[in-house]
């Protein structure tokens, strides 16, 4: 599975967007980009995936370059409870990977008022 | 609807004793996965269970670590002879497998102290 770089920490003021960024340069073909968070002493929650084209759900908005050397993720309007760990995953939608979500560091995002 | 709970929310025990962790998942989801997570650290693969399948066991740490999914629901992880580096916060999650996406809904973990 392709590596993900992400930077430690970010803010962010409530109300106005965050753009969470992630680099991917080795990703294959097949890997999907994911995205999950983990809020403070909770289970990680699933937020968006994409494999080349851009997606958005509810919950955010995920963009991929081009060469899919990158994506970032948006959260269009960031409350208070959108501060948590983001993680930015690689991971192919099957073979011997599949299921196995693996978590970096990952960036801290904090919201503040 | 339910999510995926799991029992007990904490665990404290002594080192070289048993313990049991459970996991029920979401109706109808037919994987199941259990991570640990410890402090600090990132998300740990343990065991997959999909279907009627054999286990993905490639992430168990040692042979003190076991577990099982009886009528293709819920789950209970093992951990014979616990020792100090097994504390941690077990999580499990479950998937509905036939997307073509990794989407995993998790618990809120068994957080195992060993003392």
């Amino acid at each position: 599975d392709a590596k993900t770089t992400q930077p430690t920490s970010m803010d962010c003021a409530e109300g106005r967007a965050a753009n969470l960024p992630c680099n991917h340069s080795t990703i294959s073909g097949n890997e999907y980009v994911y995205w999950y968070r983990q809020i403070h002493s909770q289970g990680p929650q699933y937020i968006i995936h994409g494999l080349k084209n851009n997606e958005t759900n509810e919950m955010a908005s995920l963009i991929i370059t081009e060469d899919r050397k990158s994506s970032t993720l948006i959260l269009p309007h960031a409350t208070l409870r959108d501060t948590a760990v983001y993680y930015c995953i690689a991971l192919g939608a099957g073979g011997t990977s599949y299921g196995k979500l693996t978590f970096g560091q990952g960036t801290i995002l904090t919201v503040h008022p | 609807g339910a999510g995926v709970s799991q029992s007990p929310s904490n665990k404290v025990t002594e080192k070289g004793k048993d313990v049991e962790l459970r996991c029920d998942p979401i109706s109808g989801h037919t994987a199941l996965y259990w991570y640990r997570q410890s402090l600090g650290q990132g998300l740990e693969f343990l065991i997959y269970f999909q279907g009627n399948s054999a286990p993905d066991k490639s992430g168990l740490p040692s042979d003190r670590f076991s577990a099982e999914r009886t009528g293709g629901s819920v789950s209970t992880l093992t951990i014979q002879r616990t020792q100090q580096e097994d504390s941690a916060v077990y999580l499990c999650a479950s998937s509905r497998y036939r997307d073509s996406y990794n989407e995993q809904f998790f618990g809120p973990g068994t957080r195992l102290t060993v003392l």
